[in-house]
């Protein structure tokens, strides 16, 4: 069975600083690996996937993610924040092969402060 | 393009009422279908997915079912609403068979149970 963590539920910050939305996997085989944002009162909207290749991956809004094995994380950062970047963030796991079952994380709300 | 349509938006029903939520997809064949329920703190915990016309799998027993009467449509129904059926019900969809993984959301419909 495959699991998600996501360390914080909400993340406060102040507009134009970095931030990093962290997340942590756990699963007994190979995985694809997800980040969805969700703003209030709409569905998910998939930021940006891990499926194979190169370990940073790049999305969309300015947001990137890196998959670290290792470390089974798949943490999601972007430089700069802006005000439109209030949301709640998903991470997201799916076990490579057979049925597309994903599981997600409880989400991180981030709070963009002016 | 896809697109996946919810209805209604937003629902009020009273304890021991029936439910019925409907989700449709366009502009694609054959996808796999889910049903998610969003409760506050709690993520998104998936409740049924289908592969196919008629078939049907729940992940939680509930006092929900589903149905999948025609291809890229998906009926959350309930005979008897319980209290702790409030929440945010989100349908879902993805390409089987291919390259791509990802779930694509629609808006979502708000419950609550009075």
């Amino acid at each position: 069975a495959q699991s998600v963590t996501q360390l914080d539920s909400q993340v406060p910050v102040f507009e134009e600083a970095p931030v990093e939305l962290r997340c942590n996997y756990s699963s007994s085989v190979s995985v694809y690996l997800f980040w969805y944002v969700q703003y209030p009162n709409q569905g998910l909207q998939l930021l940006l996937k891990y499926l194979s290749g190169s370990t940073l991956v790049k999305g969309i809004n300015g947001f990137e993610a890196e998959f670290n094995k290792s470390q089974t994380s798949f943490h999601l950062r972007k430089p700069s924040v802006h005000i439109s970047d209030t949301a709640e963030y998903f991470c997201a796991v799916r076990n490579r092969g057979g049925y597309q079952k994903v599981t997600f994380g409880i989400g991180t709300k981030l709070q963009v402060i002016p | 393009s896809q697109t996946i349509h919810q209805w209604p938006a937003t629902l009020v029903q009273p304890v021991g009422s029936p439910l019925s939520l409907e989700c449709t997809v366009e502009g694609t064949s054959n996808p796999n279908l889910y049903w998610y329920r969003q409760a506050a703190g709690r993520g998104l915990q998936l409740l049924f997915y289908s592969i196919g016309i008629g078939q049907i799998s729940s992940e939680v027993p509930q006092n929900l079912s589903a149905s999948r009467p025609q291809d890229r449509q998906f009926i959350l129904s309930s005979k008897k609403l319980l209290l702790s059926d409030s929440g945010f019900y989100l349908c879902a969809w993805s390409v089987s068979g291919t390259g791509i993984y990802e779930q694509y959301f629609g808006p979502g419909t708000r419950l609550t149970v009075t």
